[in-house]
């Protein structure tokens, strides 16, 4: 069965410093992979997403980017945080053919506190 | 401008009746839809799907409808559970594009 992992589950950074979320999936091979964030008593907003390895579009201009150095490995990354980019990131996967393109499966997700 | 709205921030229901979950949508080619639980800090739960040429999908005590006329589908829990307490989000899509999510309805379960 498919098991989708992130870490890790909570983070606490000050303003300016790096960040480095990852995100892997186990049990399926060229899955389609999605950052997205919720803030705070908000929806989920769709940050990333990547048909393949080194294929990443952005959806939103912002401080973060990503990047997916094997099949089944996402990173969501900044070189600077902003305070505005505390929230709850999740990674998600879909298949590529048949009913599991469908669907997308979440992550257990990271809460990321910018201070 | 938001394509999938679920008009309701949170519904209280007692034990034992029914939750009816509500989501419009502006775009008429929005052909999929999908509904998720999400407890804290955890990531959504996939719960019932439904496509455009159904109007109605059950699983257990999930029922999803969708009425395409008037661009709207409900998700219908009998009987509510303590443990259905969550966010649920809705989420549409037009076939070969991504998914647009609602901003999500936090239910409560009152004993």
């Amino acid at each position: 069965s498919q098991t989708i992992h992130q870490w890790p589950a909570t983070l606490v950074q000050p303003v300016g410093s790096p960040l480095s979320l990852e995100c892997t999936v186990e049990g399926t091979s060229n899955p389609n992979l999605y950052w997205y964030r919720q803030a705070a008593g908000r929806g989920l907003q769709l940050l990333f997403y990547s048909i393949g390895i080194d294929q990443i579009s952005s959806e939103v201009p912002q401080n973060l980017s990503a990047s997916r150095p094997q099949d089944r490995q996402f990173i969501l990354s900044s070189k600077k945080l902003l305070l505005s980019d505390s929230g709850f990131y999740l990674c998600a996967w879909s298949g590529y053919t048949g009913l599991d393109k469908e669907t997308q499966y979440f992550g257990p997700g990271t809460r990321l506190l910018v201070l | 401008d938001q394509q999938v709205k679920q008009n309701s921030p949170s519904l209280s229901v007692q034990e034992g009746r029914i939750s009816i979950l509500n989501c419009d949508y502006t775009n008429s080619m929005f052909d999929y839809f999908l509904w998720y639980k999400k407890y804290p800090a955890e990531g959504p739960t996939f719960l019932i799907s439904i496509s455009s040429i159904k109007d109605k999908n059950e699983d257990g005590r999930f029922t999803v409808f969708l009425n395409k006329s008037a661009k709207h589908l409900s998700l219908h829990i009998v009987p509510s559970q303590p443990g259905d307490s969550a966010v649920y989000f809705c989420a549409a899509r037009i076939y070969g594009q991504n998914f647009v999510f609602g901003p999500g309805t936090r239910l409560s379960v009152l004993p």
